[in-house]
């Protein structure tokens, strides 16, 4: 079956302008997840949903940064008034319910965003 | 921030020799994971050891665990050049989230 997608696969975008990542997970997964990955680091984890409410957004670097999944599925990483700081490969992830099966530790990668703030 | 720590950074090996890989994290787990990344793309997951658990294999894959030591070690055997990609470990708690540490960059040259 389909993995998880994201789009767009690049993103150039000028200092202080708003931005939207979207995430499409694996059918049937009910948790997401979004990391940041800088150039060099590993993925640092962002926030996670379960279902349509965000469980976690501890990760959130700040206010500028906002996530949504208001169906359940597919989910949005807005980032507003963007910073050259921001510039990073933005990873979405799924799982299943981690609450029925132990497998649902395994976390499953979108090939990522790549956001350039210029 | 980042728990964990790979060792070694970078590691260069010949086709056919065995690639060895260290990861160190810091506090408690529920389960380590080994995932693979190329060209700074998405990352596949690989291999999850559970922390009741101290070795695990899958095909060329070998995964230890020492809880102790709160360190891992991923040993790829008879690597093949489509083995080069950076490998990352990552902790998971009781909780859903993973701690990635910085990644090994392994190059095999055929």
């Amino acid at each position: 079956g389909a993995g998880v997608s994201q789009t767009p696969s690049n993103k150039v975008t000028e200092k202080g302008k708003y931005v939207e990542l979207r995430c499409d997970p694996i059918s049937g997964h009910t948790a997401l997840y979004w990391y940041r990955q800088s150039l060099g680091q590993g993925p640092e984890f962002l926030i996670y949903f379960q279902g349509t409410g965000a469980a976690d957004d501890s990760g959130l670097p700040n206010d500028r940064f906002f996530a949504v999944r208001p169906e359940g599925s597919v989910s949005t990483l807005k980032i507003q008034r963007t910073e050259r700081g921001d510039s990073a490969v933005y990873l979405c992830a799924s799982s299943q319910d981690r609450r029925l099966t132990s497998s649902s530790y395994e976390q499953y990668f979108g090939p990522g965003t790549r956001l350039t703030v210029t | 921030s980042q728990q964990g720590e790979e060792d070694p950074q970078a590691l260069s090996i010949q086709e056919g020799e065995n690639a060895t890989m260290n990861c160190s994290y810091k506090t408690s787990i529920n389960n380590l994971q080994w995932y693979r990344q190329n060209s700074g793309r998405g990352l596949v997951h690989l291999i999850l050891i559970r922390s009741n658990e101290r070795e695990k294999h899958s095909g060329r894959l070998r995964v230890t665990l020492d809880t102790s030591k709160k360190s891992s070690s991923l040993l790829i055997t008879a690597s093949r050049a489509a083995d080069t990609a950076s490998y990352f470990c990552a902790s998971g708690g009781s909780n859903y989230k993973l701690t990635f540490g910085k990644g090994t960059l392994l190059t095999v040259n055929p």
